[in-house]
């Protein structure tokens, strides 16, 4: 089976402050993709990497990709509280499925 | 449509009774993706289709689990003899070329099975 597992799993912050998440696998995935889910939502894509070490930005957070495409994470600076949200990483082999992540629920406090 | 449309929004099903989910995928997307989200948190694939034809069945529990995608009309996930650990949120999203271009979600039909 192959395992994206994500952590925290959890995670309770005040607004201004920053926070990684984590996304690992054993597996090398073609490209991986993250996405934020809102409560009675589908999930949205916030962005894809492809290539092994790519770092991509989207305002306040910034996207990477290991250089060995196995893992990836997800750094948020200054969180507010519109960032509250369930993130998921998704990872592709070249096929059509994406193989999703177990998930981080970020809550941000004003 | 510029959405992935799925219907019911809810769906409250006695455990034993069927159920069935739809989605109309976003026109000129070909691609179309039935996902299980549980316990709000973890996603499983269940079965993609390319136009009417199956393309990835490898997640389908095919002894009660069956899904189409006909022409002209919205895709459809069965459930015959809904079981209580079913109940879940059921996604669909679709694509124009899956490697390429990103998966639209819906926003999911709530199924509760009682």
């Amino acid at each position: 089976t192959q395992l994206l597992e994500q952590s925290p799993q959890f995670l309770s912050i005040q607004e201004g402050e920053n926070l990684t998440v984590y996304c690992n696998s054993s597996s090398v995935f073609s490209s991986l993709q993250w996405y934020r889910q809102e409560p009675g939502e589908g999930p949205v894509l916030l962005v894809t990497v492809v290539t092994g070490g790519e770092v991509k930005k989207l305002k306040r957070l910034t996207f990477q990709f290991g250089d060995a495409r196995k893992d990836s994470s997800l750094h948020i600076t200054a969180a507010q509280p519109g960032d509250t949200g369930l993130y998921l990483c998704a990872g592709s082999y070249n096929t059509d499925k994406l193989i999703f992540g177990t998930g981080t629920r970020l809550q941000v406090f004003p | 449509g510029e959405e992935v449309a799925q219907t019911p929004k809810h769906l409250v099903r006695g455990e034993g009774q069927k159920a069935k989910l739809y989605c109309a995928p976003i026109k000129g997307h070909s691609y179309v993706f039935w996902y299980q989200q549980v316990l709000k948190n973890e996603f499983k694939f269940l079965i993609s289709f390319q136009n009417e034809n199956v393309f990835d069945e490898t997640g389908m529990p095919k002894e009660r689990f069956s899904a189409k995608c006909l022409p002209n009309s919205p895709c459809s996930l069965e459930i015959q003899a809904t079981k209580l650990e079913d109940s879940a949120v059921y996604f669909c999203a679709s694509s124009q070329a899956p490697e390429e271009s990103p998966l639209h979600f819906g926003n999911g039909t709530r199924l509760t099975v009682t």
